[in-house]
């Protein structure tokens, strides 16, 4: 059973514009989600996150939103850049009732054309 | 220092090898993870270290042995693999277990022959 999810496996978006990757979630303990970004070969980089308690949280060109109600988060890149692409995975946690495990979803794999 | 360095960061071995991989963080984190990463999959949490006790183990054959000699090191030995254990190893960190943000190291790509 897939905790969280990332329906599309690939996305492709021109330079400048917005890039937005969704992401869905099952678990309702979940309190807490992350996004981190992927290039082959290397571990994951944390991007930004988010605690339940908000529905939205800005860092730069990056945004990510939660609605709860839905389940359902996404994170905006505006505007893209050709360096943005990357493998983009959302990850969920229950924080400390779990004792820190985090959630992958599948992954999407952004590409920002010039 | 936000480094998650881990070594080798390839590896080749036979079936019968025993070999080590090796992870280091100089953030004075308390909690360490080992994941596993096959190609276009999403990383899967094979064990947690909180305050270098052993807090989370998902259920990982035993020929995976974790060790946190200390804080600041965690390893993994491995022992007998078998070729669909061959993957992406990553290690990574976080302040304390959970509090979500973990940060990774470049992980170690593992061939089992």
């Amino acid at each position: 059973d897939q905790q969280v999810k990332q329906n599309s496996p690939s996305l492709s978006v021109q330079e400048g514009r917005i890039s937005i990757l969704n992401c869905d979630y099952t678990n309702s303990m979940f309190d807490y989600f992350l996004w981190y970004k992927k290039y082959p070969a290397e571990g994951p980089t944390f991007l930004i996150s988010i605690s339940s308690i908000k529905d939205k949280n800005e860092d730069g060109r990056f945004t990510v939103f939660l609605n709860k109600s839905a389940k359902h988060l996404s994170l905006h890149i505006v505007p893209s850049q050709p360096g943005d692409s990357a493998v983009y995975f959302c990850a969920a946690s229950e924080g400390d009732n779990q004792g820190g495990k985090l959630i992958f979803g599948q992954g999407t794999e952004l590409s920002v054309k010039p | 220092d936000t480094e998650v360095t881990q070594t080798p960061k390839h590896l080749v071995m036979g079936m019968t090898n025993k070999k080590s991989l090796k992870c280091e963080q100089h953030m004075g984190h308390r909690a360490m993870y080992w994941y596993k990463q096959k190609a276009k999959k999403p990383p899967e949490l094979m064990f947690v270290y909180s305050y270098e006790k052993l807090s989370i183990n998902e259920s990982v054959p035993s020929r995976f042995s974790p060790e946190c000699p200390n804080s600041s090191l965690l390893n993994l030995h491995l022992h007998a693999l078998q070729p669909e254990d061959s993957a992406l190893y990553l290690c990574a960190s976080s302040q304390a277990s959970g509090l979500g943000k973990l940060f990774f190291g470049s992980g170690t790509q593992l061939s089992v022959l």
